[in-house]
């Protein structure tokens, strides 16, 4: 147990609609990540938030969005979904930025089917 | 840009025997090196890093990872492999004067571990 966690576990929802996926990170982690797995796509990474701020963008669609709540607990929120957003969406938690901690722990992970 | 190539998409490697997962880096500066692991239905598991020091690192499970800077390569090794290893491996690096400490994941590895 990486001490991470993520609700839901499971999601399925129609095409067009929007949901939020949660994450806690580990306690003490400032850092949360949000990454997108898929097949064909590997693991991509899309945004990083620290302390409640955005410090880091990946390949995070426009209809996707996240923030961190001020007991570091963070949100993704997608939203007009389609058939390709269907996948397994991984929360990982870290330490700080440049601190002394540099591996990320990751959360069990939310699988969403889009139909 | 950083980026991490894994050119194995399947390793198969018989149980006792040694086995190697390959992985090379690009990084502007010097690198942090990760390997996770995942296994069916979980998130991604830390294994080990490289930061500094000896070019040898040890993690969890028994295995081990070759930091080679001329190479530019840090190899995942296990000297007797376990049916209990087949999984999706991942190399990671990320770039150490980043002022992000977003990790860059390979395509993954699977391994897998015939009795």
């Amino acid at each position: 147990d990486s001490g991470v966690t993520q609700t839901p576990k499971h999601l399925i929802t129609a095409t067009g609609q929007r949901v939020t996926l949660r994450c806690s990170p580990r306690s003490g982690d400032l850092s949360v990540y949000w990454y997108q797995q898929s097949l064909d796509q590997g693991l991509q990474f899309l945004i990083q938030y620290y302390n409640g701020e955005e410090r880091a963008k990946g390949n995070i669609l426009e209809r996707f969005s996240a923030q961190q709540f001020p007991d570091l607990h963070s949100e993704l929120n997608l939203s007009s979904l389609e058939l390709g957003d269907s996948a397994l969406y991984f929360c990982a938690s870290s330490t700080g930025t440049s601190g002394t901690s540099y591996e990320q722990y990751f959360g069990p992970g939310t699988r969403l089917t889009v139909t | 840009a950083q980026s991490v190539a894994q050119p194995e998409d399947q390793v198969n490697v018989a149980e006792g025997n040694p086995l190697t997962v390959k992985c090379t880096y690009s990084v502007s500066g010097n690198p942090y090196l990760f390997w996770y692991v995942q296994y069916p239905n979980r998130g991604l598991q830390f294994l080990l890093k490289y930061i500094t020091g000896d070019n040898l690192v040890k993690g969890s499970y028994g295995f081990e990872a070759e930091f080679n800077k001329s190479q530019t390569s840090f190899h995942l090794k296990k000297p007797s492999a376990l049916v209990s290893d087949s999984a999706l491996y991942f190399c990671a690096v990320r770039d150490k004067y980043s002022s992000a400490s977003k990790i860059i994941f390979g395509s993954g590895t699977r391994l897998s571990i015939r009795p």
